[in-house]
């Protein structure tokens, strides 16, 4: 059965801070994995990655996959309020995406 | 910029009730989702369509219909609603040369008293 587990399940920080998200899978015919950012409403797109040790970028966030140990992380430095969100890591295997249940970060000012 | 609308942001209904989520995108895609949101479970997998009159069950059918009459739209049906149902209903679309990176709606969320 297809699993992927996200930690740490939740996250307090103070704005400023660097943050690291975990995701590990364990997906059959795995072909990408995305990660979302769900505020009070609609997922939004952040990142598709393929290819293993290959870093994406964008502004602030950042992340990177391991398609041999099967995990995933997301980086967010200098974290602002306004990255307070769930974040969702969902592998891609032949036909759907299978999410996590992501990691709620909370960040104060 | 993709758009993803659904027809009710919070919807409350009664045990037995016919219940009729709508979901539209205007940007031509291909194919659109329907999942579910519940606490500690994540999003699971209701229904997809990669085409339209063509549906595929998900993870989760159970209890739940789909219609895809046209393109834009794809509708899901509690034929019968009962409490278990009460959940947040996500919908998505994708195009089809690129099905995993998939645009979400709003969500709607339900309660089924």
């Amino acid at each position: 059965e297809d699993k992927v587990v996200q930690s740490p399940l939740s996250l307090v920080v103070h704005e400023g801070d660097t943050v690291t998200l975990n995701c590990s899978y364990e997906v059959t015919n795995f072909r990408s994995l995305l990660w979302y950012k769900q505020e009070k409403k609609a997922p939004t797109f952040l990142f598709m990655l393929t290819s293993s040790g290959i870093e994406k970028k964008s502004g602030r966030l950042s992340s990177i996959l391991d398609k041999k140990e099967l995990f995933s992380i997301l980086n967010i430095t200098a974290t602002q309020t306004g990255d307070s969100a769930i974040y969702l890591c969902a592998p891609y295997n032949t036909d759907k995406l299978i999410f996590g249940t992501g990691t709620r970060l909370q960040v104060f000012p | 910029d993709v758009k993803v609308t659904q027809s009710s942001r919070y919807l409350v209904k009664r045990t037995g009730e016919k219940v009729f989520l709508e979901c539209v995108q205007d940007m031509d895609h291909e194919n659109m989702f329907w999942y579910r949101q519940d606490p500690g479970l994540g999003l699971r997998l209701i229904y997809f369509s990669y085409d339209v009159k063509m549906k595929e069950k998900g993870d989760i059918p159970e209890g739940y219909s789909v219609s895809r009459e046209k393109k834009e739209r794809f509708s899901l049906i509690l034929e019968s609603a009962s409490t278990n149902q009460t959940s947040m209903y996500l919908c998505a679309s994708s195009l089809w040369q690129n099905q995993e990176t998939q645009y979400f709606g709003p969500g709607t969320r339900l309660l089924v008293l």
